[in-house]
């Protein structure tokens, strides 16, 4: 297994540009999120979704956009880049999303952004 | 609402020292609770995790016990090595299924 892979790794943008971060799992996860972590800030919910065809908001959805189409891919896109959106973002996936052994969380290697 | 404060870093200690890395929660509840691991340039792992009160996680010798009475889950190891320098995150299990985390705390272990 590849585990969650994320693509690119790192990606420099222009502020009203946008872009796609894919993410894709190959242990058929029905959980999918995307986290965005910041210096001292840890790391934060974006959105999240329980399956294929639907999804929900985080802590900070503002300037995102997800859909769920496929139980493997979860992309996360930015609709018009800001410097606010500098950080790097996470793909994370789990079997289940209530408490329990299976609901352990896998986590991709991770984007740099950067946006100027 | 839910969420995790763990202690400030960085944290600098020489091989073979003891570990304490401070780890409170607030929420409803009993979530699971996490302690994960990110080293230089990569994603996050899971280091160990407790699903309820009293249960000791462990792995790779660092332990941390689910504290209900103190809500705590305060990572520990005997004896660090310079591998272990890395950013640790306390995290619990949130409502929507995501994971709350602390700031995370960074541990260099020099020689």
């Amino acid at each position: 297994n590849a585990g969650v892979t994320q693509t690119p790794k790192f990606q420099v943008l222009k502020t009203g540009q946008s872009m796609t971060l894919q993410c894709a799992q190959d242990m058929n996860h029905e959980y999918m999120s995307w986290y965005r972590q910041d210096p001292g800030m840890g790391l934060r919910l974006i959105h999240y979704s329980v399956g294929a065809g639907i999804t929900d908001q985080g802590e900070v959805p503002n300037g995102y956009n997800v859909s769920r189409s496929t139980t493997e891919d979860f992309p996360l896109r930015l609709l018009s880049a800001a410097p606010s959106q500098t950080s790097v973002y996470f793909c994370a996936s789990s079997y289940g999303w209530l408490s329990g052994s299976r609901s352990e969380q896998y986590f991709g290697p991770g984007t740099r952004l950067t946006v100027t | 609402g839910d969420s995790v404060t763990q202690m400030e870093g960085p944290v600098t200690l020489s091989e073979e020292a003891f570990l304490t890395i401070n780890c409170t929660y607030t929420a409803t509840g009993y979530p699971s609770l996490f302690w994960y691991v990110q080293y230089p340039g990569e994603g996050l792992q899971l280091l160990l995790k407790a699903t309820k009160a009293d249960d000791k996680g462990s792995n790779k010798g660092f332990e941390a016990t689910y504290r209900k009475e103190t809500t705590s889950f305060h990572l520990e190891k005997g004896s660090v090595q310079v591998s272990d320098s890395a950013v640790y995150f306390c995290a619990l299990k949130g409502s929507q299924g995501n994971l709350i985390f602390g700031k995370g705390t960074k541990l260099s272990v020099k020689p």
